[in-house]
């Protein structure tokens, strides 16, 4: 079992639409929580990060993160053709950083 | 533009050869990371240097090496390579140690093995 799971997608949405995207993972240890974004062909750049459990927003994206259920999510409002990229999470325990696998995300005009 | 420059931007060779990736960090940042990224293993952290000196290692094969020199450019050198090594190859970097300081990626070099 992977320590961090993340559904591949792809996911499709149409513009303006409401899109969460999730994350599992099973150590306990972790306390840094971020997500990445990923355009075609490009190196990944850090969309949001968080520490510990709660809610973080900026400007249309809101991070979450649940601790007791181990479980983390973003939410991008009023998604755009320009948000369409794979989203990376990310997690820590200090030492080193573990990404998911990526969820491909298309948003239809 | 992340500021973190990596050459070549791709890279075809044959199995059993050698190959070096090379990696400039942005200006200011100490850290240098090494990822691998495929289409079955996703993101993979390799090996992280900080000022010279390595700091953390992930997921690296013995095959695999890298250094970070005095002006703290990096280079991760491949070795008798095989047809799974074929992916693309991500340098980050971030100006402290810590790994949870924000990290720059570079545009990878995509590596394929024939």
């Amino acid at each position: 079992q992977k320590e961090v799971e993340q559904d591949p997608g792809p996911l499709s949405v149409p513009e303006g639409a409401i899109v969460s995207l999730n994350c599992t993972y099973s150590n306990s240890a972790f306390q840094y929580f971020m997500w990445y974004r990923q355009y075609s062909r490009k190196g990944p750049e850090l969309l949001m990060y968080t520490y510990s459990s709660g809610n973080k927003e900026d400007g249309r994206f809101t991070a979450q993160v649940d601790k007791s259920s181990k479980y983390i999510s973003l939410f991008i409002r009023d998604s755009q053709p320009s948000d369409s990229a794979t989203y990376l999470c990310a997690m820590s325990p200090a030492s080193k950083i573990i990404f998911g696998s990526g969820t491909r995300l298309s948003i239809r005009p | 533009d992340s500021g973190v420059t990596q050459t070549p931007k791709h890279l075809i060779t044959a199995t059993g050869q050698r190959v070096t990736l090379r990696c400039s960090p942005r200006s200011g940042d100490l850290s240098v990371y090494w990822y691998q990224q495929s289409l079955d293993q996703g993101l993979q952290f390799l090996i992280q240097y900080y000022n010279g000196e390595e700091r953390a290692k992930g997921n690296i094969l013995e095959r695999f090496s890298a250094q970070q020199f005095p002006d703290l450019h990096s280079e991760l050198n491949l070795s008798s390579l095989e047809l799974g090594d074929s992916a693309l190859y991500f340098c980050a970097s971030s100006a402290t140690g810590d790994v949870n300081t924000e990290a720059f990626f570079g545009q990878g070099t995509r590596l394929t093995v024939v």
